[in-house]
């Protein structure tokens, strides 16, 4: 049964620190998505890449965030330095071309 | 930027009722998707509408999207407990495939 992972699955720190969330989109997969979801905004698309390119990133703040994807196995999402307002749940999600895109568990961030 | 508006924000109800729950927008989109999501867990997909007018059945769930591709409906029939969870709805517009969402629908079914 292939799934998108996340980890860490929750993540507490304090703010200043910096906050790395990674995600293995499923095998075959060419298109990976990070979203944050939060009650006052429901969930926003941060950047999306397609085959490793990012393609959009206009939703991420870009003074403190950065979305890599290294390698066709692994997407990473860094915040740094972290604030309160970060605070939030990120989900990473994959999918293959136009296709719909399957979610990931999620990484719930409380910062301090 | 394109808008869903979904409503209403909040729905309980009690097993065997029926209920509708709306998606809306002054945007027109080329498909529109319906999510649930589960607490702890990401949205998964229940189904993506593409034609104007089109409806979608998923056993006792009913999806219709609007004639000019701007909204869209799902009517859940006989709900149970197991519907239980926030109803997503996203748009997809635009060239480089991206979606929109709603901020949802917390379905709340009572036993």
């Amino acid at each position: 049964d292939a799934r998108v992972t996340q980890t860490p699955r929750h993540k507490v720190t304090e703010m200043g620190q910096e906050v790395t969330m990674r995600c293995q989109p499923i095998l075959g997969h060419n298109t990976v998505f990070w979203y944050r979801q939060t009650m006052m905004q429901g969930l926003e698309l941060l950047a999306y890449f397609r085959n490793r390119a990012p393609l959009d990133d206009s939703g991420m703040p870009k003074d403190r965030f950065s979305a890599e994807m290294p390698d066709a196995t692994l997407a990473t999402l860094k915040i740094q330095p972290s604030e309160p307002r970060d605070s939030a749940v990120y989900f990473c999600a994959s999918g293959v071309s136009r296709g719909s895109p399957f979610f990931g568990p999620g990484t719930r961030l409380t910062v301090l | 930027t394109q808008l869903l508006e979904q409503s209403p924000q909040f729905l309980s109800i009690q097993e065997g009722e029926n209920l509708t729950v709306y998606c809306n927008s002054s945007s027109v989109f080329s498909s529109l998707q319906w999510y649930r999501q589960e607490p702890g867990e990401g949205p998964v997909l229940l189904v993506t509408v593409v034609t104007g007018g089109e409806v979608k059945k998923l056993k006792r769930l009913t999806f219709q999207f609007g004639d000019a591709r701007k909204d869209s409906s799902l009517h859940i029939t006989a709900a149970q407990p197991g519907d239980t969870g926030l109803y997503l709805c996203a748009g997809e517009g635009g060239s480089n495939y991206k979606l929109t969402f709603g901020k949802g629908t917390l379905l709340t079914v009572n036993p």
